[in-house]
C-alpha cells in the first residue's frame, strides 16, 4: 500500500467501450497526476490538477477526459480509444513544490 | 527537454558500485530520482533542490549540479534488492516533472 490507490489493477476494453479509472489519496497532497507509461518510453505527463483546478493538458486527445471532484479523488474517463492507447497508467500526488511524489500501483489498460 | 540518463543500463554483481547520470539542457529547480521494479509502481527516492546539495539516502547518495543541469545517482555496495529501473525527473516549472528515459541496473549475486 503506497498511500495512493488506484482501481481498476487491470482493464481490457473494446475501442467502442467506455471506462474509467480511478484514483484515491488521503495523504493529504495539494496535486494529483496522471501518467502513461509505455514499454521503452519516458514517462509521459498527461494531466496536472493542483488543488482541484486543472493546471495542465499535455496535448492529451480528447479521448481522455479527467475529473478531480476533490483534492483526494482523480479519475480518468476513457472513450473510444485506440490500441495504442495500451499502457500503464499511473496516478501520482505530491504536497507541493520540493516533495516528491506517490505512486499509485497503475491499471495495465489494453485496448482490443 | 527530456533529460538525457546514461548509462541506459549497467550489470554489477552484489557490492559493486555504480553511477547513473542525469542532464538536462534546461535550467532546474529541482531533480527528482524514482526507483521502479518490474511490474510494481515508481518509488520515490530523494529529491534535490538547486542549491547544490547532496543527499543520502542509506548506501544511496545524490548529487546536483546546478550550473551543469546535472545530477548523479551514486549506489555503493549495491545489493540485490536495488535491481530496477532508475528514473531522474527534472523540474522546470510548478508541479511538473520531466523524465528521463530510465537506467536499468541489474544486480547479479
Amino acid at each position: 500500500e503506497t498511500g495512493v490507490t488506484q482501481t481498476p489493477r487491470h482493464l481490457v476494453m473494446g475501442m467502442t467501450n467506455k471506462k474509467s479509472l480511478k484514483c484515491e489519496q488521503h495523504l493529504g497532497h495539494n496535486a494529483m497526476y496522471w501518467y502513461k507509461q509505455s514499454a521503452k518510453k519516458p514517462l509521459e505527463l498527461m494531466f496536472v490538477y493542483n488543488f482541484k483546478e486543472q493546471t495542465e493538458n499535455n496535448s492529451v486527445p480528447s479521448r481522455f477526459s479527467p475529473e478531480c471532484p476533490n483534492s483526494s479523488h482523480l479519475f480518468l474517463h476513457l472513450h473510444t480509444l485506440q490500441p495504442e492507447d495500451s499502457a500503464l497508467y499511473l496516478c501520482a500526488s505530491s504536497q507541493y513544490r520540493g516533495y516528491g511524489y506517490t505512486f499509485g500501483s497503475g491499471t495495465r489498460l489494453t485496448v482490443v | 527537454q527530456q533529460p538525457v540518463q546514461s548509462p541506459q543500463a549497467v550489470i554489477l554483481r552484489e557490492g559493486e558500485d555504480a553511477v547513473i547520470n542525469c542532464s538536462s539542457s534546461k535550467a532546474l529547480y529541482s531533480v527528482h530520482w524514482y526507483r521502479q521494479k518490474h511490474g510494481e509502481a515508481p518509488v520515490f527516492l530523494m529529491i534535490l533542490l538547486k542549491g547544490g546539495e547532496q543527499k543520502g539516502h542509506e548506501k544511496i547518495s545524490a548529487s546536483f549540479n546546478e550550473k551543469k543541469q546535472q545530477s548523479s545517482l551514486y549506489l555503493t555496495a549495491s545489493q540485490l534488492s536495488y535491481s530496477g529501473t532508475y528514473f531522474c525527473g527534472t523540474e522546470i516549472s510548478n508541479y511538473q516533472l520531466i523524465w528521463g528515459a530510465g537506467t536499468k541496473l541489474i544486480i547479479k549475486p
